[in-house]
Protein backbone atom coordinates (compact mmCIF):
# COMPACT_ATOMS: atom_id res chain seq x y z
CA UNK A 1 0.00 0.00 0.00
CA UNK A 2 0.69 3.70 -0.31
CA UNK A 3 2.30 5.47 2.20
CA UNK A 4 3.50 8.91 2.56
CA UNK A 5 6.30 10.59 4.98
CA UNK A 6 6.09 14.30 5.94
CA UNK A 7 10.02 13.99 7.76
CA UNK A 8 9.38 17.40 9.71
CA UNK A 9 6.65 18.10 11.95
CA UNK A 10 7.50 21.54 12.35
CA UNK A 11 9.42 24.23 10.64
CA UNK A 12 9.94 27.51 12.04
CA UNK A 13 11.01 30.70 9.20
CA UNK A 14 11.38 34.17 9.82
CA UNK A 15 9.34 36.24 7.18
CA UNK A 16 10.84 36.52 2.96
CA UNK A 17 13.08 33.66 3.75
CA UNK A 18 12.96 30.77 1.60
CA UNK A 19 11.50 27.66 2.55
CA UNK A 20 10.97 23.54 2.06
CA UNK A 21 8.71 21.18 3.15
CA UNK A 22 9.45 18.06 2.36
CA UNK A 23 7.67 14.88 1.19
CA UNK A 24 8.43 11.22 0.22
CA UNK A 25 6.12 8.62 -0.73
CA UNK A 26 6.18 5.24 -1.51
CA UNK A 27 7.27 4.06 -4.74
CA UNK A 28 4.23 2.70 -7.36
CA UNK A 29 4.53 2.50 -11.06
CA UNK A 30 1.98 5.50 -11.34
CA UNK A 31 0.99 8.30 -8.75
CA UNK A 32 -0.55 11.63 -8.34
CA UNK A 33 0.72 13.79 -5.75
CA UNK A 34 -0.86 16.99 -3.95
CA UNK A 35 -0.04 19.04 -1.44
CA UNK A 36 -3.08 20.69 0.33
CA UNK A 37 -2.72 23.71 2.95
CA UNK A 38 -5.16 23.53 6.19
CA UNK A 39 -5.24 27.04 8.26
CA UNK A 40 -6.78 26.51 11.89
CA UNK A 41 -10.76 25.26 12.01
CA UNK A 42 -10.47 24.97 8.21
CA UNK A 43 -10.91 22.19 5.81
CA UNK A 44 -7.79 21.60 3.04
CA UNK A 45 -6.85 23.89 0.17
CA UNK A 46 -5.78 22.43 -3.16
CA UNK A 47 -2.08 24.17 -3.49
CA UNK A 48 -0.68 22.01 -6.27
CA UNK A 49 -0.95 18.63 -7.69
CA UNK A 50 1.41 16.63 -9.89
CA UNK A 51 -0.38 14.27 -12.51
CA UNK A 52 2.06 13.81 -15.17
CA UNK A 53 4.44 16.01 -17.40
CA UNK A 54 6.73 18.32 -16.15
CA UNK A 55 8.21 18.12 -13.24
CA UNK A 56 8.51 21.47 -11.58
CA UNK A 57 4.91 22.08 -10.87
CA UNK A 58 3.61 25.43 -9.79
CA UNK A 59 0.82 26.33 -7.64
CA UNK A 60 -1.34 28.80 -5.72
CA UNK A 61 0.71 31.39 -3.08
CA UNK A 62 4.26 31.52 -4.86
CA UNK A 63 4.17 27.59 -4.19
CA UNK A 64 6.01 25.10 -6.10
CA UNK A 65 6.80 21.17 -5.82
CA UNK A 66 9.10 19.14 -7.50
CA UNK A 67 8.16 15.87 -8.56
CA UNK A 68 11.54 13.49 -8.09
CA UNK A 69 10.69 9.39 -9.66
CA UNK A 70 14.42 8.32 -8.69
CA UNK A 71 14.56 9.83 -5.24
CA UNK A 72 10.05 9.10 -4.70
CA UNK A 73 9.84 12.74 -2.79
CA UNK A 74 7.51 15.77 -3.95
CA UNK A 75 8.89 18.66 -1.90
CA UNK A 76 7.15 21.73 -1.59
CA UNK A 77 9.34 25.51 -2.08
CA UNK A 78 8.40 28.88 -2.10
CA UNK A 79 11.36 31.22 -2.19
CA UNK A 80 9.88 34.12 0.03
CA UNK A 81 7.49 33.09 2.84
CA UNK A 82 4.66 35.42 4.34
CA UNK A 83 3.45 35.21 7.88
CA UNK A 84 -0.04 34.85 6.34
CA UNK A 85 1.76 31.38 4.77
CA UNK A 86 1.51 29.89 8.71
CA UNK A 87 -0.69 26.89 8.10
CA UNK A 88 -0.35 23.00 8.32
CA UNK A 89 0.67 21.84 5.34
CA UNK A 90 -0.30 18.06 4.42
CA UNK A 91 1.28 15.79 1.32
CA UNK A 92 -1.25 13.04 -0.16
CA UNK A 93 -0.84 10.87 -2.94
CA UNK A 94 -3.25 8.40 -5.10
CA UNK A 95 -2.33 5.44 -6.58
CA UNK A 96 -3.21 5.50 -10.59
CA UNK A 97 -6.86 4.48 -10.76
CA UNK A 98 -7.96 4.26 -6.97
CA UNK A 99 -10.08 6.71 -5.62
CA UNK A 100 -8.61 7.14 -2.17
CA UNK A 101 -5.76 9.96 -1.17
CA UNK A 102 -3.38 9.05 1.42
CA UNK A 103 -1.85 11.88 3.27
CA UNK A 104 1.39 12.26 5.48
CA UNK A 105 1.45 13.24 8.79
CA UNK A 106 1.68 17.26 8.51
CA UNK A 107 4.32 19.46 8.62
CA UNK A 108 3.20 22.89 10.65
CA UNK A 109 4.72 25.57 9.00
CA UNK A 110 5.09 28.73 11.27
CA UNK A 111 6.41 32.09 9.77
CA UNK A 112 8.00 34.68 12.39
CA UNK A 113 8.25 38.67 11.77
CA UNK B 1 -13.09 26.98 -8.44
CA UNK B 2 -15.30 23.73 -7.33
CA UNK B 3 -17.07 24.71 -3.82
CA UNK B 4 -17.47 22.02 -1.23
CA UNK B 5 -20.02 23.48 1.53
CA UNK B 6 -20.19 21.29 5.24
CA UNK B 7 -22.89 22.23 7.58
CA UNK B 8 -22.45 22.78 10.76
CA UNK B 9 -19.05 23.93 11.03
CA UNK B 10 -19.32 23.25 15.36
CA UNK B 11 -21.41 21.00 16.97
CA UNK B 12 -21.83 20.51 20.71
CA UNK B 13 -24.32 18.00 21.84
CA UNK B 14 -24.92 15.41 24.64
CA UNK B 15 -23.91 12.19 25.13
CA UNK B 16 -26.02 9.34 23.16
CA UNK B 17 -27.60 12.28 20.53
CA UNK B 18 -26.92 11.61 17.02
CA UNK B 19 -25.72 13.78 14.49
CA UNK B 20 -25.72 14.90 10.84
CA UNK B 21 -23.38 16.50 9.11
CA UNK B 22 -23.99 17.51 5.67
CA UNK B 23 -21.62 17.55 2.61
CA UNK B 24 -23.37 20.12 -0.53
CA UNK B 25 -21.12 20.18 -3.77
CA UNK B 26 -22.21 23.38 -5.01
CA UNK B 27 -20.48 23.97 -8.50
CA UNK B 28 -20.45 20.69 -9.81
CA UNK B 29 -22.24 17.02 -9.51
CA UNK B 30 -19.52 14.79 -7.23
CA UNK B 31 -19.66 11.17 -7.76
CA UNK B 32 -17.70 10.44 -5.03
CA UNK B 33 -17.69 12.15 -1.50
CA UNK B 34 -15.37 11.03 1.20
CA UNK B 35 -15.43 11.64 4.79
CA UNK B 36 -12.37 12.16 6.83
CA UNK B 37 -12.08 12.44 10.52
CA UNK B 38 -8.95 14.45 12.27
CA UNK B 39 -7.67 14.31 15.55
CA UNK B 40 -5.82 17.26 17.08
CA UNK B 41 -2.47 17.86 15.86
CA UNK B 42 -2.55 14.96 13.36
CA UNK B 43 -3.18 13.80 9.57
CA UNK B 44 -6.60 13.02 7.99
CA UNK B 45 -7.64 9.47 8.35
CA UNK B 46 -10.26 8.45 5.90
CA UNK B 47 -13.72 7.13 7.26
CA UNK B 48 -15.44 5.81 4.07
CA UNK B 49 -15.94 6.50 0.46
CA UNK B 50 -19.50 7.07 -0.83
CA UNK B 51 -20.79 7.13 -4.67
CA UNK B 52 -23.92 8.63 -5.40
CA UNK B 53 -26.96 6.17 -5.54
CA UNK B 54 -25.02 2.67 -3.85
CA UNK B 55 -23.91 2.32 -0.42
CA UNK B 56 -20.82 3.30 1.01
CA UNK B 57 -16.91 1.39 1.26
CA UNK B 58 -15.80 1.85 4.95
CA UNK B 59 -12.52 1.35 6.16
CA UNK B 60 -11.26 -1.37 8.20
CA UNK B 61 -11.93 -0.37 12.00
CA UNK B 62 -14.77 2.02 11.39
CA UNK B 63 -17.75 1.14 11.96
CA UNK B 64 -20.47 1.22 9.52
CA UNK B 65 -23.51 1.12 12.10
CA UNK B 66 -22.18 4.06 13.86
CA UNK B 67 -21.28 6.40 11.65
CA UNK B 68 -23.95 6.02 8.99
CA UNK B 69 -23.34 7.44 5.44
CA UNK B 70 -26.12 8.41 2.72
CA UNK B 71 -25.01 10.03 -0.62
CA UNK B 72 -28.44 10.29 -1.94
CA UNK B 73 -27.68 12.79 -4.92
CA UNK B 74 -25.11 14.04 -6.98
CA UNK B 75 -24.38 17.12 -4.39
CA UNK B 76 -25.39 16.03 -1.38
CA UNK B 77 -23.64 13.31 1.10
CA UNK B 78 -24.71 13.15 5.16
CA UNK B 79 -22.52 11.61 7.59
CA UNK B 80 -24.77 10.92 10.73
CA UNK B 81 -22.75 9.88 14.09
CA UNK B 82 -25.69 7.80 15.73
CA UNK B 83 -25.28 8.10 19.86
CA UNK B 84 -22.17 9.67 19.73
CA UNK B 85 -20.60 9.44 22.48
CA UNK B 86 -17.13 11.76 24.29
CA UNK B 87 -14.69 9.80 21.97
CA UNK B 88 -16.49 10.27 18.91
CA UNK B 89 -15.37 14.52 19.76
CA UNK B 90 -13.41 15.06 16.67
CA UNK B 91 -12.89 17.19 13.30
CA UNK B 92 -15.12 15.72 10.76
CA UNK B 93 -14.00 16.88 7.49
CA UNK B 94 -15.88 15.67 3.83
CA UNK B 95 -14.45 16.20 0.02
CA UNK B 96 -16.20 15.82 -2.95
CA UNK B 97 -14.86 14.83 -6.80
CA UNK B 98 -16.21 14.81 -9.91
CA UNK B 99 -14.62 12.72 -12.26
CA UNK B 100 -12.48 9.37 -10.84
CA UNK B 101 -8.78 9.24 -10.93
CA UNK B 102 -7.00 12.78 -12.23
CA UNK B 103 -9.39 14.81 -10.84
CA UNK B 104 -8.10 16.18 -7.35
CA UNK B 105 -10.72 15.73 -4.36
CA UNK B 106 -12.02 19.54 -3.06
CA UNK B 107 -12.84 19.82 0.55
CA UNK B 108 -15.43 21.65 3.02
CA UNK B 109 -14.54 23.58 5.85
CA UNK B 110 -15.10 20.72 8.59
CA UNK B 111 -17.03 20.24 11.63
CA UNK B 112 -15.95 20.21 14.76
CA UNK B 113 -18.19 18.03 16.83
CA UNK B 114 -18.11 17.92 20.80
CA UNK B 115 -19.43 15.44 22.46
CA UNK B 116 -20.11 16.24 26.46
Amino acid sequence: AQSVTQLDSQVPVFEEAPVELRCNYSSSVSVYLFWYVQYPNQGLQLLLKYLSGSTLVKGINGFEAEFNKSQTSFHLRKPSVHISDTAEYFCAVSDDGTDKLIFGTGTRLQVFP
Amino acid sequence: GAVVSQHPSRVICKSGTSVKIECRSLDFQATTMFWYRQFPKQSLMLMATSNEGSKATYEQGVEKDKFLINHASLTLSTLTVTSAHPEDSSFYICSARGRPGKEPQHFGDGTRLSIL
